[in-house]
């Protein structure tokens, strides 16, 4: 299947400060990547559809200043989280569709990033 | 939107039983099912997907069914190895670029 990897797999950061997680399809191009938050023991919640070459689209209470996304290109999407908070620590993880073979509906996902803010 | 429960939340069961999940869907728009095995700090990885216009599928030791008229789907998992413990969540989706929608997981446990 397609490989989607992340960096970095995990972070502590201050209150305050922004973090980068990138997001890179391997072996693919994806012109759409999605991005997940996930708390202990919860489910998967989509946080934003990324769109390469285009504003990406949020899903409703997410906070489009707060978690900014840039799919600068068909092979990487970024999701800065702006003036973290420890409410913000979570499990971030990424996924793309590979528009190639008979299924264009699968999501393959990255492996996540832990983020801890302190 | 969709809706989708799961259960059980968790389920335990020794090596070599079965072991089924069992998930339900509200939108009759969605017609792709996705199943993925999440393992403690990494990604979900998929592990079979099915569609509306299947009733069943098959790969191995696993299988997916789908009652599309119930809106109900299941994971079963024959000849359990403690390799199969981990969270499994199902999904739903119409399909194509359109957002899909994870249940709430289930914790299996394998037993040696």
């Amino acid at each position: 299947g397609a490989v989607v990897s992340q960096h970095p797999s995990w972070v502590i950061c201050k209150s305050g400060t922004s973090v980068k997680i990138e997001c890179r399809s391997l072996d693919f191009q994806a012109t759409t990547m999605f991005w997940y938050r996930q708390f202990p023991k919860q489910s998967l919640m989509l946080m934003a559809t990324s769109n390469e070459g285009s504003k990406a689209t949020y899903e409703q209470g997410v906070e489009k200043d707060k978690f900014l996304i840039n799919h600068a290109s068909l092979t990487l999407s970024t999701l800065t989280v702006t003036s973290a908070h420890p409410e913000d620590s979570s499990f971030y993880i990424c996924s793309a569709r590979d528009p190639r073979g008979v299924s264009t509906d699968t999501q393959y996902f990255g492996p996540g990033t832990r983020l801890t803010v302190l | 939107g969709e809706n989708v429960e799961q259960h059980p939340s968790t389920l335990s069961v020794q090596e070599g039983d079965s072991a089924v999940i069992k998930c339900t869907y509200s939108d009759s728009a969605s017609n792709y099912f996705p199943w993925y095995k999440q393992e403690l700090g990494k990604g979900p990885q998929l592990i079979i997907d099915i569609r509306s216009n299947v009733g069943e599928k098959k790969d191995q030791r696993i299988a997916v069914t789908l009652n599309k008229t119930a809106k109900h789907f299941s994971l079963h998992i024959t000849e359990t190895q403690p390799e199969d413990s981990a969270v499994y969540f199902c999904a739903a989706s119409p399909g194509g670029y359109q957002k899909v929608t994870f249940g709430t997981g289930t914790k299996l446990q394998v037993i040696p």
